[in-house]
């Protein structure tokens, strides 16, 4: 079984200033681990994906996470927010479920919002 | 990018009425996904096929059907649509393993049904 639990519903920051969006995941297999990103009336782009290489992962727009296996974690930050960083994250652990089946779990969503 | 698309992108439809959501993509992926968004839900799985002939549903199938009617072509139907199926729908591909677990996303079809 796998889960996977974003622990902020929102997140609000100035511009310039860090983003944190905080995700705790569980699961009985060595997981990928990923970030989705939707902007408003926008499907899911990918982020950043998690697959064993390296535990700091880079992704688009200036996006990192890194993976913490003794915490369970896969934390979303960037150094200095923009407003066009205004979207939904989403964390997904992705386990395999019978034979080659990859289950993908989503975390229920962080709403960023970037003020001025 | 348009590697994935979905039709129609909205609709509104009535309770009851036959509708159908339209995927295609052209990545060239044998497994396509459908998945519903719910307010503060995240995504669900709906139903998901490995190829043409090899279809399975997901955790929420009940009241829905699909046809892969090709490679490139996955649809999802509600026979009688009902207010609580009102939702955003997802259509995503992906490629064999071991790169199977990176979905690729349409835009999403906002249906509301009345």
């Amino acid at each position: 079984a796998q889960s996977v639990t974003q622990l902020d519903s929102h997140v609000s920051v100035s511009e310039g200033t860090p983003v944190l969006l905080r995700c705790n995941y569980s699961s009985s297999y060595s997981p990928s681990l990923f970030w989705y990103v939707q902007h408003p009336n926008k499907g899911l782009q990918l982020l950043l994906k998690y697959t064993s290489a390296a535990t700091l992962v880079k992704g688009i727009n200036g996006f990192e996470a890194e993976f913490k296996k003794s915490e369970t974690s896969f934390h979303l930050t960037k150094p200095s927010a923009h407003m066009s960083d205004a979207a939904e994250y989403f964390c997904v652990v992705s386990g395999i479920s019978g034979g080659s089946n990859y289950k993908l779990t989503f975390g229920k969503g962080t709403l960023l919002t970037v003020n001025p | 990018d348009a590697d994935v698309t979905q039709t129609p992108r909205n609709r509104i439809t009535k309770t009851g009425k036959r509708i159908m959501l339209e995927c295609s993509q052209t990545k060239g992926h044998d497994r396509m996904y459908w998945y519903r968004q719910d307010p503060g839900l995240g995504l669900r799985l709906i139903y998901y096929s490995f190829d043409v002939k090899d279809i399975n549903k997901g955790e929420i199938s009940d009241g829905y059907s699909v046809s892969r009617q090709a490679q490139a072509k996955f649809s999802l139907s509600l026979e009688s649509a009902i207010p609580n199926q009102t939702a955003l729908y997802f259509c995503a591909t992906s490629d064999l393993p071991p790169s199977t677990d990176t979905q690729y996303f349409g835009p999403g079809t906002r249906l509301t049904v009345l």
